[in-house]
């Protein structure tokens, strides 16, 4: 089974700063995908971004990059330019890329970092 | 509506009594997931449907926990003689197809169920 850690409860930011959030899994398949959602309190999970485990360029999205080392099984999250909008409970997931018949596409998450953007 | 609709948003049972979360999911959406998420916890996987078909119940607490999606739209999670433990919020999301290699989950605001 797969395991996703978040290893930071809480973490703070200045708001123009940059912060990296951290998050480690555990896998033995080779083909997977991982992502980084937003919960704010309005409970709804936004997709942050994305990144194919076959791909050895890490996505960008805008403001938001991430630093996937795939040997050392770390998908690290950074938010440049800290907006007071960031502010939210960030989640790390895992989805496999290979669907055994009967199987499901389900992610599996972290626990979660929450983040405060500090004016 | 455009995303995933859940309802009702809030819900307060007491103990012992059963309850019902709906889910629509985005028109035409083939899968669709339900998680339970325990305060302060990243949500956890409870069911799977393809369509009508619901394809992994693994994550399931117990047999009190039941979900259905009878015309492969909506969905029911149903959960009887409720229990204290059972209080958390309940999300339901959906996603283009069952095939496709990278189809991303959108998610509803959820159901948070409190249990007295």
């Amino acid at each position: 089974a797969q395991t996703v850690t978040q290893s930071q409860p809480e973490m703070s930011v200045q708001e123009a700063e940059t912060v990296t959030l951290s998050c480690t899994y555990d896998t033995s398949e080779s083909d997977y995908y991982l992502f980084w959602y937003k919960q704010p309190p309005s409970r709804q999970m936004i997709l942050v971004i994305r990144q194919e485990a076959y791909k050895q360029q890490n996505a960008t999205e805008n403001r938001f990059s991430v630093n996937f080392q795939k040997a050392a099984k770390s998908f690290s999250l950074k938010i440049s330019d800290s907006q007071l909008g960031d502010a939210a409970m960030y989640f790390c997931a895992y989805r496999s890329a290979w669907i055994s018949s009967g199987s499901a596409r389900q992610l599996t998450f972290g626990s979660g970092t929450q983040l405060t953007v500090l004016p | 509506g455009a995303g995933v609709s859940q309802s009702p948003r809030y819900k307060v049972a007491k103990r012992g009594q059963d309850v019902a979360l709906r889910c629509d999911p985005i028109s035409g959406h083939v899968s669709l997931f339900w998680y339970q998420q325990a305060l302060g916890q990243g949500p956890e996987f409870l069911t799977y449907f393809q369509n009508e078909a619901q394809l992994d119940k693994s994550g399931l607490p117990s047999d009190r926990f039941f979900a259905e999606r009878p015309e492969g739209s909506v969905s029911t999670l149903k959960i009887q003689r409720t229990q204290q433990e059972d209080s958390a919020v309940y999300l339901c999301a959906s996603s283009l197809t069952g095939q496709g290699r990278n189809q991303p989950q959108h998610f509803g605001d959820g159901t948070r169920l409190s249990i007295l």
